[in-house]
């Protein structure tokens, strides 16, 4: 069964600092991973796509990594700000790419 | 949200009626989808468009209906409702594969 599974389920962090998210996955066969960030009783916003090949991809300050390998992905929050609270989902296509394997987030809190 | 809408908002429902909720989009996207969120749960896909009139079942589709007989309007019908489908609605649309999905406001449906 193809499943996302992220970490930590939540995190508290003070504005101004870095934190990074987890995401490992089994997920067959792999077409793409996004992260996706979602504020509350809003809809999900697309961060970042990574395809097989790419390892690495910056939206600002938000850097997605990916290992294909270990099958895992990681998001980088540099200089966090008020506005970043919010849950960041990862999400793994698979086929075609338009079946989307959704992980249950991290809630981020960034505090003063 | 990229010119994606969703009606009604919110709903309260009861037991047995049958609930329509709409999803309509301003971008020419050829794929829609409909999603629902529960807590503990990641989003779960619950059918998808790929053009007008062609539709395709999701992973959670038992209990709903979709027809798209325009580009722009998706329907998710759910024919009699049931408790177990109290939950937050979103529609999404997309180019398909590769391509970033963008998220509806979501529907918050209620079925006492």
């Amino acid at each position: 069964k193809n499943q996302v599974e992220q970490s930590p389920q939540s995190l508290i962090i003070l504005e101004g600092k870095n934190c990074t998210l987890q995401c490992n996955y089994t997920v067959s066969p792999f077409s793409n991973l996004r992260w996706y960030k979602q504020d509350t009783g809003r809809g999900p916003v697309s961060l970042t796509i990574m395809t097989f090949s790419e390892n690495t991809k910056s939206n600002g300050r938000y850097t997605a990594t990916l290992d294909a390998d270990t099958k895992q992905s990681s998001l980088h929050i540099t200089a966090s700000q008020l506005s970043d609270s919010a849950s960041y989902i990862c999400v793994v296509a698979t086929g075609g790419g338009n079946k989307l394997t959704f992980g249950t987030g991290t809630q981020l809190k960034v505090e003063l | 949200d990229a010119g994606i809408t969703q009606s009604p908002r919110h709903k309260v429902t009861e037991t047995g009626t049958p609930v329509t909720l709409r999803c309509h989009q301003t971008e020419n996207h050829r794929y829609m989808y409909w999603y629902r969120q529960d807590p503990g749960h990641g989003l779960r896909l619950i059918h998808y468009s790929y053009g007008v009139k062609d539709t395709d079942k999701g992973e959670v589709s038992d209990g709903y209906s979709v027809s798209r007989s325009k580009t722009e309007d998706f329907l998710l019908t759910l024919e009699s409702a049931t408790s177990s489908q109290t939950s937050v609605y979103f529609c999404a649309t997309g180019g398909g594969r590769e391509e970033t999905q963008y998220f509806g406001p979501g529907t918050r449906l209620l079925v006492l």
